[in-house]
């Protein structure tokens, strides 16, 4: 069965960081892409970051680019989000969330962890 | 970016027939895939491709696509179906994903 685990969310002050994490099991972690989505209080679905099996491709929306940093480890089945310089508008739920086998829809999620920044 | 396009909210009498919409450009190249969220949970995969459903899905849920629209019908609507649903594609300008703005479905 197919889990992805996100942890790292919390309180953090405006201008602060934080490191997310996504623990994936059930599949071969090293052969898909990997996605982070991001929905804040009371919105819809975001599309933040996402990263090539090999991290050879790297994509960010134009909201978190030059702020957050999407990297992954297939030898530890990880995928990862370093959120620097992070603003109140950047509070929301985080998904990490796997591509589908030939890329074309999202077919899992995880659960999400809940990102809030304020002072 | 692209964007897609979806109404914000939709209603339907229990049992009845509803489709949700999505427009965009990138749906002139790539299929929709449609995504069921209720309150307090991740988003749940329920239509891909030109109309696929993962296992578990009900066959009351089914999708179709025409031009730069995608629709996602469900024949004879369940009060369980009550929630959010997001489209979502390849983005066509760049970026791998876009999103619908969602639409809230309430079963009267």
């Amino acid at each position: 069965e197919v889990q992805l685990v996100e942890s790292g969310g919390g309180l953090v002050k405006p201008g602060g960081s934080l490191r997310l994490s996504c623990a994936a099991s059930g599949f071969t972690f090293s052969s898909y892409s990997m996605n982070w989505v991001r929905q804040a209080p009371g919105k819809g679905l975001e599309w933040v970051s996402s990263i090539s099996s090999s991290s050879s491709y790297i994509y960010y929306a134009d909201s978190v680019k030059g702020r957050f940093t999407i990297s992954r480890d297939n030898a530890k089945n990880s995928l990862y989000l370093q959120m620097n310089s992070l603003r109140a508008e950047d509070t929301a739920v985080y998904y990490c969330a796997r591509d589908s086998d030939y890329g074309d829809y999202l077919v899992h999620w995880g659960q999400g962890t809940l990102v809030t920044v304020s002072s | 970016s692209s964007e897609l396009t979806q109404d914000p909210a939709v209603s339907v009498a229990l049992g009845q027939t509803v489709r949700i919409t999505c427009q965009g450009d990138s749906l002139r190249s790539y299929y929709a895939s449609w995504y069921q969220q209720k309150p307090g949970q991740a988003p749940v995969l329920v239509i891909y491709g030109k109309n696929n459903r993962p296992s578990g899905i009900p066959d009351r849920f089914s999708g179709s696509s025409s031009g730069n629209t995608a629709s996602l019908t469900i024949t004879g609507a369940q009060a369980e179906d009550e929630a959010d649903y997001y489209c979502n594609s390849r983005d066509s300008s760049g970026n791998p994903w876009v999103f619908g703005g969602g639409t809230k479905l309430t079963v009267l």
